[in-house]
């Protein structure tokens, strides 16, 4: 089936890091990937990782993929205050091209 | 910016009536996807367009329907609205179908 889990909140206090966790169910899926919304926005893609790599990392994101247990996390070093948003994982599954997303996270950041 | 943009921003419509969203998607992408995201929830993937056609749908009724201009830009229409259709609508456009998804800003629907 068809299913992304993620933990529903998360606070931190600024300069401390973040790490995002996501369980998805489909093993067909390709790419993995990591949105960022804020507050009245569309959805901003920060990264993705394919299904064969087990860690990317892209400034202060470090995206790490077990791929056995179906688990994602993003890392985001140094927080600031202006990553506080919802955060989206998302699996898209091989040859049907569409996205399935988790539920979000919302991170706060305390300054 | 992603380079998508959605049209409108805001819509208010009642029950049982009709409504049309606009996409236009990123210069050189021959492909949008449309999402549906209820307050709370991620994103629901509704149906795919690829180069004027259907090319995926989700687990959504007939009443959602839609359709890709030879430019590449997309509409929307959600037949007979109600309530539960009150909801965020994404469009994605990407260079192909198997490409990452570019995200617009969102049309936020309303249905009294």
């Amino acid at each position: 089936g068809e299913d992304v889990e993620q933990s529903l909140f998360l606070s931190v206090r600024e300069g401390d890091s973040s790490v995002i966790n996501c369980t998805y169910t489909d093993s067909s899926s390709t790419y993995l990937y990591w949105y960022k919304q804020e507050p009245g926005a569309g959805l901003q893609l920060l990264t993705y990782i394919f299904s064969n790599m087990d860690m990317k990392q892209d400034q202060r994101l470090t995206v790490l993929l077990n791929k056995k247990d179906k688990h994602l996390s993003l890392r985001i070093a140094d927080t600031q205050t202006g990553d506080s948003a919802i955060y989206f994982c998302a699996e898209s599954i091989s040859g049907t091209y569409k996205y399935i997303f988790g539920t979000g996270t919302r991170l706060k950041v305390l300054a | 910016e992603t380079g998508v943009t959605q049209s409108p921003t805001h819509l208010i419509k009642t029950r049982g009536q009709q409504v049309t969203l606009r996409c236009s998607s990123q210069s050189g992408h021959n492909t949008v996807s449309w999402y549906q995201q209820a307050l709370g929830q991620g994103p629901q993937f509704i149906f795919q367009y690829y180069r004027e056609e259907e090319n995926g749908r989700g687990n959504f009724p007939p009443r959602f329907s839609g359709l890709q201009f030879p430019n590449y830009s997309s509409e929307l229409n959600v037949n007979a609205l109600e309530l539960d259709d009150s909801a965020l609508y994404l469009c994605a456009s990407s260079l192909s179908r198997d490409n990452e998804q570019f995200f617009g800003p969102g049309t936020r629907l309303t249905v009294l």
